[in-house]
């Protein structure tokens, strides 16, 4: 068990429809990472917060947001889904805003259809 | 933009054989280069590192070589064990924020009894 708590495990949901994903770090990271693993784009970095600030931005869609609340937890919200938004979202946390190891959820299976 | 290319994408081996993993990354100025294992069901875990100012570093039954001049780096497991099976994942960044990484495609180690 890494620390990383992701909710929901898996959702289902139609296509044009807006889901929220949600992660609670380790005890005590500021650091908070999504990203997207799909068969055909792999495993993506998306964005990250640290201490509720956007600290890096990867290969995020414009119809998809996140943020970081004083309590740490991260949200990130999709929206105006499509078929091919469907993967495994995950959230990883790590103490500071830099350095090496960061610690992985379990992720949330998204299918839209 | 950083380019990771990882094969083979599945290796299959008998217990207690060896098993290398290849990665090439395209730029220059990455420094960092984590390897991570992943088994069903769960995130990507980190099992071992290496920056650019070493050219090989081991932890037990794992090693991690570094050629900065080829631009390419190996992942060796040796003693395979079942346990072992999962898929793993190279990745390439800049400067010390490794959670930016550029992700390889993955490789599916089969370990055979």
């Amino acid at each position: 068990d890494s620390g990383v708590t992701q909710t929901p495990k898996h959702l289902i949901t139609a296509t044009g429809q807006r889901v929220t994903l949600r992660c609670s770090p380790r005890s005590g990271d500021l650091s908070v990472y999504w990203y997207q693993q799909s068969l055909d784009q792999g495993l993506q970095f998306l964005i990250q917060y640290y201490n509720g600030e956007e600290r890096a931005k990867g290969n995020i869609l414009e119809r998809f947001s996140a943020q970081q609340f004083p309590d740490l937890h991260s949200e990130l919200n999709l929206s105006s889904l499509e078929l091919g938004d469907s993967a495994l979202y995950f959230c990883a946390s790590r103490r500071g805003h830099s350095g090496n190891t960061i610690y992985f959820g379990e992720g949330s299976w998204l299918t839209v259809v | 933009g950083e380019n990771v290319e990882q094969h083979p994408s599945t290796l299959s081996v008998q217990e207690g054989d060896s098993a290398v993993i290849k990665c090439t990354y395209s730029d220059s100025a990455s420094n960092y280069f984590p390897w991570y294992k992943q088994e069903l069901g769960k995130g990507p875990q980190l099992i071992i590192d290496i920056r650019s100012n070493v050219g090989e570093k081991k932890d037990q039954r794992i090693a991690v070589t570094l050629n900065k001049t080829a631009k390419h780096f190996s992942l060796h497991i040796t003693e395979t064990q079942p346990e072992d099976s999962a898929v793993y994942f190279c990745a390439a960044s800049r400067g010390t924020n490794a959670g930016k990484s550029t992700f390889g495609d993955g490789t599916t180690l089969t370990v055979k009894p």
